[in-house]
């Protein structure tokens, strides 16, 4: 059974620009959420999706959102970065509520 | 606000000895908690869970102890090997959906 795939691995981005990530979930889960990555800062939530729903959010600007197809496959955008969105950006997907997340490789974003 | 806190940035061991590492939580809402192992530039790894009808979860040389009354858990590693190496993040959800708080993470090393 293939992984969580995200893509592109690596991105460099100029500030004003916008950027769209992509992730594919693990086949049979429902549950997408993106988690942004900073030194010293952990992991911090994005948000979550399931059926094409957004059911969780966390506390990031509007310039972050995102959606969820039909097939699972997720996409998260960024609008008029700045350099402080620079950052690995995690992808996860469960089979449901109060099971284990499993996560792709990331997306490391640098803004310059 | 940070609602899982692991308050040791680092932590050294030698190899075949016993690795704890800790992690508190503040939100009582919580009832299913993870252990992650996470190499740089990769994604986490799942290693362990525990729900909270469960005081004690192990996995072959992994051990997760949760202790509610006092909104702390404990990842046991025995014995210790120099692969163990890595970042490892606790994390926590409850209600609906799945989003996690992820703490700041442990830096383990593990010296042969």
């Amino acid at each position: 059974k293939a992984g969580v795939t995200q893509t592109p691995r690596y991105l460099i981005k100029t500030r004003g620009q916008q950027v769209t990530l992509s992730c594919s979930p693990i086949s049979g889960h429902r549950s997408v959420s993106w988690y942004q990555q900073t030194p010293g800062q952990g992991l911090q939530f994005l948000f979550e999706y399931f059926s094409e729903t957004q059911r969780n959010k966390g506390n990031f600007p509007g310039r972050f959102s995102g959606r969820q197809f039909s097939n699972s496959r997720s996409e998260m955008n960024v609008s008029t970065l700045e350099l402080g969105d620079s950052a690995l950006y995690l992808c996860a997907s469960n089979s449901g509520s109060n099971t284990e997340a499993f996560f792709g490789q990331g997306t490391r974003l640098t803004v310059v | 606000d940070q609602q899982v806190k692991q308050n040791s940035p680092s932590l050294s061991v030698q190899e075949g000895r016993i690795s704890i590492l800790n992690c508190d939580y503040t939100n009582s809402m919580f009832d299913y908690f993870l252990w992650y192992k996470k190499y740089p530039a990769e994604g986490p790894t799942f290693l362990i869970s525990i729900s909270s009808i469960k005081d004690k979860n192990e996995d072959g040389r992994f051990t997760v102890f949760l202790n509610k009354s006092a909104k702390h858990l404990s990842l046991h590693i025995v014995p210790s090997q120099p692969g163990d190496s890595a970042v490892y993040f606790c994390a926590a959800s409850g209600g609906r959906g799945n989003q996690f708080y992820f703490g700041t993470g442990t830096s383990l090393t593990v010296i042969p």
